[in-house]
């Protein structure tokens, strides 16, 4: 069975810093999905950014960027210049590369950006 | 994209009483899940909505407390029954597309239970 495991309940960056959100998963398989959602108070889940295993590259949009190490199975997500709407909860998932399989999410990690 | 629309968006209830949560998709979609998340804490999927047939229950999850319907390919309810505190928690609507990977959210109901 496929795990997500997000340790860092809580996190504090300032305005226009950066701020790394660790993720590690663990799985047997070889092709799949990882994504990174995040839920602002208002508790909509919005997609932050996906990534899919069999590329190497990294994926970025805009400020947001992931460091993918399939080996280590390890999946952070950096935000550079973070701004005050950056405050929410972020949760990493995973999902099997089958058009039926289901999102696996970890338990998130609450950001907080300070002025 | 897709634009899910979720009612209610929150609901005060009695104690054994049953609500049902309507999730509307603005276009066709293969799949349609429902997710219930407790204060503070991540996504626990419910199940999945299967048009036609009857929902497909994870562990822990009952079509007694929890029945799914899904008549067509753009709607779904979910009716949480004889309702306990303990069933207090946001319940969210995700879709996702043919030979998609990503899953879009409603915007949850907020559901607290007297």
């Amino acid at each position: 069975a496929q795990t997500v495991t997000q340790s860092q309940p809580e996190m504090s960056v300032q305005e226009a810093e950066t701020v790394t959100l660790s993720c590690t998963y663990d799985t047997s398989e070889n092709n799949y999905y990882l994504f990174w959602y995040k839920q602002p108070p208002s508790r909509q889940m919005i997609l932050v950014i996906r990534q899919e295993a069999y590329k190497q590259q990294n994926a970025t949009e805009n400020r947001f960027s992931v460091n993918f190490q399939k080996a280590a199975k390890s999946f952070s997500l950096k935000i550079s210049d973070s701004q005050l709407g950056d405050t929410a909860m972020y949760f990493c998932a995973f999902m099997k590369h089958e058009s039926t399989d289901k999102l696996i999410f970890g338990t998130g990690t609450r950001l907080q950006v300070f002025p | 994209s897709a634009v899910i629309s979720q009612k209610p968006s929150r609901d005060i209830c009695q104690r054994g009483t049953s609500l049902t949560i309507q999730c509307q998709v603005d276009s066709q979609v293969t799949m349609m899940f429902w997710y219930r998340q407790q204060p503070g804490q991540s996504l626990t999927l419910i199940a999945t909505a299967n048009q036609g047939s009857e929902a497909t229950y994870e562990s822990g999850f009952v079509i007694d407390k929890f029945p799914i319907s899904r008549p067509n390919l753009t709607f779904s309810t979910l009716t949480v029954s004889n309702m306990s505190p303990e069933d207090s928690s946001i319940y969210l609507c995700s879709v996702r597309r043919a030979g998609g990977d990503i899953q879009y959210f409603g915007a949850g109901t907020r559901l607290s239970v007297l």
